[in-house]
This record gives C-alpha cells, structure tokens and sequence, in this order.
C-alpha cells in the first residue's frame, strides 16, 4: 500500500527560521495532504495539492510535490512558537469522498525554540 | 471548533473488558472515519463507514471490532473484548468531496 513517510523524523529551529519537512511515498495518487498534531490532540488539515499541480501556498505555508520523484515537502516560512507540533503527510489514491483512508507517514515532530 | 465531538475523551479499562467509543458529527455528513494512534506512532486507518455500511477496513480491523450508527447520529467504534495492544488514542474523522479529513480530538484509550 502507498505510505507517506517523512524526513527528518525531528527538527528543531530557532523561531523565526524557515522550517522544512520532507515526504515520499510509494505509489501513483491523486493528491498529497499535511495535517499537523498537537502533543495529544487531534489532527488538523494544513493544506491539500493534488497530483497535477507542483507547488501551493497558504499563509506561511508552501507545499511542493514532485510526482516523478514521488516526493513532497512542506515549507513553514518564519517560524513560530506555536508552530512547534508533529506534521504528517498523508496520501489517498480516489478522491469524492473516496472509500480509500488515508495513509500516513510517522510525521516530523518540529520544535520551535523561543 | 472540532468538526466532529468524540466522548469519553480518556477511558480506561481491564483487559477483556468492551469499550463503546462515540463520535457525533456537527453536520450531517455520511462519510466517517476512524483511525488509530498508538503512543509515539503512526495514525492508522481502520474504517471507512459510508450510509450506514462498511466501506472499507483495514486488517487491524478485525472482529473484535465494529462500527455503527444506532441513532442516525452517533457513530460508534466497539471494541469488544480489549487487549493490552488497544490501548491507543482513536480519532474519529468525517471527510470532504477532496478527501480531506477533519478529525474529532480523539479518545484515549488505556487497557489495564
């Protein structure tokens, strides 16, 4: 089955540095998708790109995929203290509220040092 | 705001005991699912659960797992006789058209 994995499993920055997260995964999907996770909470959607495209932006956040290499990364630009979380890829072969779950990497914990 | 609200936030129980946990969605959506964290390790897919049906599971989801919708709203995972390698936050999720999923903040359960 296709897995997101990430690199590096842990970084740590100093706040107001540039953070970026890396991910592979395996097979052919549709789209790619980063979910941060707050110590012991719940997982929250950052940003969603689909297969055809090769770079999106929202707010402090630029994601890239490359399809031929079968990677992504997540760029996380001025970094906060409250950016300090685990980021997670995740991948899904059908979209439309498709029957496949989601499959996750092991995430990044990122530490944002004050 | 959570899109979805998951009770009990934290349960715990002896080993071999059943475990009913609950999510209720905001809005009324029918495609949910429900994965699991393991302390320190990856979130997995266990059910996809679409009208009232399984649509898919994955091998962790085996029998002594089920999921229903007894009142149309609640959507609960039952698990019926709880091993030590339960214990595990789940997370109850509803899905967009896209895919993207938004969680509830989990259940977290500990088997003694």
């Amino acid at each position: 089955s296709q897995q997101g994995e990430e690199d590096p499993q842990a970084l740590s920055i100093q706040e107001g540095e540039n953070a970026t997260m890396n991910c592979s995964y395996k097979t052919s999907i549709n789209n790619l998708q980063w979910y941060r996770q707050n110590s012991g909470r719940g997982l929250v959607h950052l940003i969603l790109i689909r297969s055809n495209e090769r770079e999106k932006h929202s707010g402090r956040l630029r994601v890239t995929l490359d399809t031929s290499k079968k990677s992504s990364s997540l760029l996380i630009t001025a970094s906060r203290a409250a950016d300090t979380a685990s980021y997670f890829c995740a991948t899904i072969r059908r979209t439309g509220g498709g029957a496949d779950g989601l499959t996750f990497g092991k995430g990044t914990h990122l530490i944002i040092q004050p | 705001e959570p899109e979805v609200t998951q009770t009990p936030s934290h349960q715990v129980t002896q080993m071999g005991q059943e475990v009913i946990l609950r999510c209720v969605p905001i809005s009324n959506h029918l495609y949910f699912y429900w994965y699991r964290q393991i302390l320190g390790q990856k979130v997995e897919f266990l059910v996809s659960f679409y009208n009232n049906e399984i649509s898919e599971k994955s091998e962790i989801f085996d029998d002594q797992f089920s999921v229903e919708r007894p009142d149309g709203s609640n959507f609960t995972l039952k698990i019926r006789s709880t091993k030590l390698e339960d214990s595990a936050m789940y997370f109850c999720a509803r899905t967009t058209w896209t895919g993207e999923l938004f969680f509830g903040e989990g259940s977290r359960l500990t088997v003694l």
